[in-house]
């Protein structure tokens, strides 16, 4: 089944204490990206990959990391996790093209993550 | 700047009403995308629908139907015979061409209730 997999579905963590949420997609997708829901304000880039070793900071990126060491992989890395990244984060991937990422992605399922 | 407007936090209806979310967005690009997303209390998130801003035929899927109007700038989704599996949070996003990170900008969404 093709789909985007996100690892843990919930967290809960003190502040400081580094963490990493997994992404990874079987689809072939070059593209990959990292977003935030918050209430009100809906989902938010945090960062996205047009390819492996191929990053950039998208709306919303301070407090967070992400490498793309492998094409099927992004995972989002909070070295110090602070309260204000207590939050809903969802990861996308999408072919790459220039029309197909307009297509609109296939989204993981979501973790939910909360700082203390 | 780009910017998707939900105007209606929460609506609630109940059972076999129809509803309509409103969704106005603003874009300085002439080719753009739009999209609707339905997330239920489960938190993932379903695509619904996309269309591109050359296409401004209203389509129709079973109880669902949208409403595009560039005139307006708007991409109204409305559902008949409302269900109670119907309710979730619809989130609205748009799309750019010209943007060269491909995000989806959201709307804040709008929670709806459909009650038996």
């Amino acid at each position: 089944e093709a789909q985007v997999t996100q690892n843990p579905r919930y967290l809960i963590t003190v502040t400081g204490k580094k963490l990493t949420v997994t992404c990874s997609q079987n689809m072939n997708h070059e593209y990959m990206s990292w977003y935030r829901q918050d209430p009100g304000l809906g989902l938010r880039q945090i960062y996205y990959s047009m390819n492996v070793e191929v990053t950039d900071k998208g709306d919303v990126p301070e407090g967070y990391k992400v490498s793309r060491k492998e094409k099927r992989n992004f995972p989002l890395i909070l070295e110090s996790p602070s309260p204000n990244q207590t939050s809903l984060y969802f990861c996308a991937s999408s072919p790459r093209d220039r029309f197909s990422p307009h297509n609109g992605y296939t989204f993981g399922s979501g973790t939910r993550l909360t700082v203390v | 700047a780009q910017k998707v407007t939900q105007a209606q936090t929460e609506i609630s209806v109940v059972e076999k009403e129809d509803v309509t979310l409103d969704c106005v967005y603003e874009t300085r690009d002439t080719t753009y995308y739009l999209f609707w997303y339905k997330q239920p209390p489960s938190g993932e998130l379903v695509f619904l629908i996309r269309r591109n801003s050359f296409d401004e035929q209203n389509e129709i899927s079973g109880r669902y139907s949208w409403n595009f109007q560039k005139s307006t700038s708007s991409f109204n989704f409305t559902i008949t015979a409302s269900q109670v599996v119907d309710s979730a949070v619809y989130f609205c996003a748009l799309s750019e061409h010209e943007d060269s990170s491909y995000k989806l900008i959201f709307g804040s969404g709008t929670r709806l209730l459909v009650r038996p």
